[in-house]
């Protein structure tokens, strides 16, 4: 069964300032999707961003970034000028295109942002 | 558009009593999710229906946990009889099978006392 690491229970960042979180993953798949969602207190999953296995080129979305490395099974969350709005938590997940469409989370990173 | 609808968004119960989550797919979504999120487990997928058939039922925890999905616009996860170790909060998810992305429902915070 594939696996989501996420490394980093907890994380800090200055306002801002930029952070990057971790995510590693483990898979015998060519051909997935991998999504960042982020928790904030109110609990509700929101897609912050994703990534087709066959694109080379990273997801960007506004001031989020990934940085995917499909050799070493890497895929970082870069988020530059931190906003007060982006402590959560963040989720890194997989998605198999095999049958089923399996999802796979890993367990979390918590981002504090200090003013 | 509307999102997942789930209901109840909170509840408190006793302990035996019988729980029953409701949820609504985006339409057009014909892949549905429950989840369970706890500080202990995080983030814990329970079953999966792939056009209203169950798929994966492998994470329902125990006897006790059922979920039935009628058609394509609702599904229910129930415990019976629940206990305190149930709390937690309840996500049903959806998504375009044949797609990438799954969206989430705000969730059912369920307390077990």
């Amino acid at each position: 069964a594939q696996t989501v690491t996420q490394s980093q229970p907890e994380m800090s960042v200055q306002e801002a300032e930029t952070v990057t979180l971790s995510c590693t993953y483990d898979t015998s798949e060519s051909d997935y999707y991998l999504f960042w969602y982020k928790q904030p207190p109110s609990r509700q999953m929101i897609l912050v961003i994703r990534q087709e296995a066959y694109k080379q080129q990273n997801a960007t979305e506004n001031r989020f970034s990934v940085n995917f490395q499909k050799a070493a099974k890497s895929f970082s969350l870069k988020i530059s000028d931190s906003q007060l709005g982006d402590a959560a938590m963040y989720f890194c997940a997989y998605r198999t295109t095999n049958t089923g469409n399996q999802f796979y989370f890993g367990t979390g990173t918590s981002l504090t942002v200090i003013p | 558009d509307a999102g997942v609808i789930q209901s109840p968004r909170h509840e408190v119960t006793e302990m035996g009593q019988e729980v029953t989550l409701r949820c609504k797919p985006i339409s057009g979504h014909n892949s549905l999710f429950w989840y369970r999120q706890t500080m202990m487990r995080g983030l814990e997928l329970l079953i999966y229906f792939n056009n209203n058939v169950p798929i994966d039922d492998s994470g329902m925890p125990e006897d006790r946990f059922s979920a039935k999905m009628p058609n394509a616009s609702f599904s229910t996860l129930k415990i019976q009889p629940s206990e305190p170790r149930d709390s937690a909060v309840y996500f049903c998810a959806s998504s375009v099978s044949s797609g990438n992305t799954i969206y989430f429902g705000e969730g059912s915070w369920l307390t077990v006392v």
